[in-house]
């Protein structure tokens, strides 16, 4: 079993300033990972998963960077963040199962 | 490209009465299917999910599911529907490829009325 733990829950960020959100998890060893992007409230987008230390495959262009320096941990960033980054972002892990609670992001 | 459907924007069912989400899918291969919800500014909740097996899928709150491979759907019952249930939900297909990504629906809002 795994526990995804993602922070902050929400944050307020001005366009143009840097962005990053951290995922860890627990319970498991070498998981892939992945980032999603939901937003209004509806479908949700994989942008970035990573199948190990330092890999990264990204599906859609974007503003957005994804790094993943230890097993456990994936990190979401921006340099720049722009409006339209606004959303609600969820970490998951391997298998479907598993969640962190999300992170709800509006750029102002 | 592996799809999936939630044809219905908003359910709305009243208190014990027995609620169905729809759900269909277009994958190669053979569907790994999953049901989420999600309470307002929460992450998602695993609810089911098919692999392979019995069609009947019993879950978590409740819940069941469906796999019917001729109508490609897996619908999400619940015999008898609570005001708390009330929330959105999303069906899910596992990518068939090195991935391990999901695919989801657009979602569905469950609202159950007393």
């Amino acid at each position: 079993s795994q526990t995804i733990h993602q922070w902050p829950a929400t944050l307020v960020q001005p366009v143009g300033s840097p962005l990053s959100l951290e995922c860890t998890v627990e319970g498991t060893s070498n998981p892939n990972l992945y980032w999603y992007r939901q937003a209004a409230g509806r479908g949700l987008q994989l942008l970035f998963y990573s199948v190990g230390i330092g890999q990264i495959s990204s599906e859609v262009p974007q503003n957005l960077s994804a790094s993943r320096p230890q097993d456990r941990q994936f990190i979401l960033s921006s340099k720049k963040l722009l409006l339209s980054d606004s959303g609600f972002y969820l970490c998951a892990g391997q298998g479907g199962a598993f969640f962190g609670q999300g992170t709800r992001l509006t750029v102002v | 490209a592996q799809s999936v459907a939630q044809p219905e924007d908003q359910v709305n069912v009243a208190e014990g009465n027995p609620l169905t989400v729809k759900c269909t899918y277009s994958v190669s291969g053979n569907p790994y299917l999953f049901w989420y919800v999600q309470y307002p500014n929460r992450g998602l909740q695993f609810l089911l999910k098919y692999i392979t097996g019995d069609n009947l899928v019993k879950g978590s709150y409740g819940f069941e599911a469906e796999f019917n491979k001729s109508q490609t759907s897996f619908h999400l019952k619940k015999p008898s529907a609570l005001v708390s249930d009330s929330a959105l939900y999303f069906c899910a297909v596992r990518d068939n490829g090195d991935t391990g990504k999901l695919i989801f629906g657009q979602g569905t809002t469950l609202q159950v009325k007393p």
